[in-house]
């Protein structure tokens, strides 16, 4: 069983809708949670972090961290084309090996 | 300024032959880390680099691997007798200093490896 599960899709909504992409774990030693975008043929780029379990806003984008439940999430509000790319979410532990952890990347296209 | 750069971009082998990835992080970061996409996966980690400290090699799927960090700058990840299996994008990542945790880490754009 992989430390990190994430459907990897493909998702397709059309452009203004609320998307919500999701990730589950198993290793209750993570602290920090990000989600990573990743654009065709570049590397992944930081969109959010959260520490710990709560909330965090920014822009359209909404991260959570349910500890409880190992369970986190990313939702984007008025999705725009431009937020079609491949999304990642990423853990990482505060003591010990400073690797982040990644799920499998849900493929997110948004439609005109 | 100036971000994580690597080459070549894409490489293609032939199955057997010894292969070099080069990464240039971000100028003052003392982190380095490989991590390997393969086709519809997650990226997978290889190795880590913090300063002057012991890499940390516990992502290296075989000793084909190896990778060495000069200088506390550019890094070279070498593939021994490549393996078809190989075949992937091999990302490089810096992160800077001063930090808990090293959660804001900064992507180079790959190497597309391609064995044949």
């Amino acid at each position: 069983q992989k430390e990190v599960e994430q459907d990897p899709g493909p998702l397709s909504v059309p452009e203004g809708a609320i998307v919500s992409l999701n990730c589950t774990y198993s290793n209750s030693a993570f602290q920090y949670f990000m989600w990573y975008r990743q654009y065709s043929r570049k590397g992944p780029e930081l969109l959010m972090y959260t520490y710990s379990s709560g909330n965090k806003e920014d822009g359209r984008f909404t991260a959570q961290v349910d500890k409880s439940s190992k369970y986190i999430s990313l939702f984007i509000r008025d999705s725009q084309p431009s937020d079609s790319a491949t999304y990642l979410c990423a853990m990482l532990r505060i003591q010990g090996a400073q690797k982040l952890v990644f799920g499998q990347g849900t493929r997110l296209t948004i439609n005109p | 300024g100036a971000g994580v750069s690597q080459s070549p971009s894409n490489k293609v082998t032939e199955k057997g032959k010894d292969v070099e990835l080069r990464c240039d992080p971000i100028s003052g970061h003392t982190a380095l880390y490989w991590y390997r996409q393969s086709l519809g996966q997650g990226l997978e980690f290889l190795i880590y680099f913090q300063g002057n400290s012991a890499p940390d090699k516990s992502g290296l799927p075989s000793d084909r691997f190896s990778a060495e960090r000069t200088g506390g700058s550019v890094s070279t990840l070498t593939i021994q007798r490549t393996q078809q299996e190989d075949s992937a994008v091999y990302l490089c990542a810096s992160s800077p200093a001063g930090r808990t945790a090293n959660y804001e880490q900064y992507f180079g754009p790959g190497t597309r490896l391609t064995v044949t």
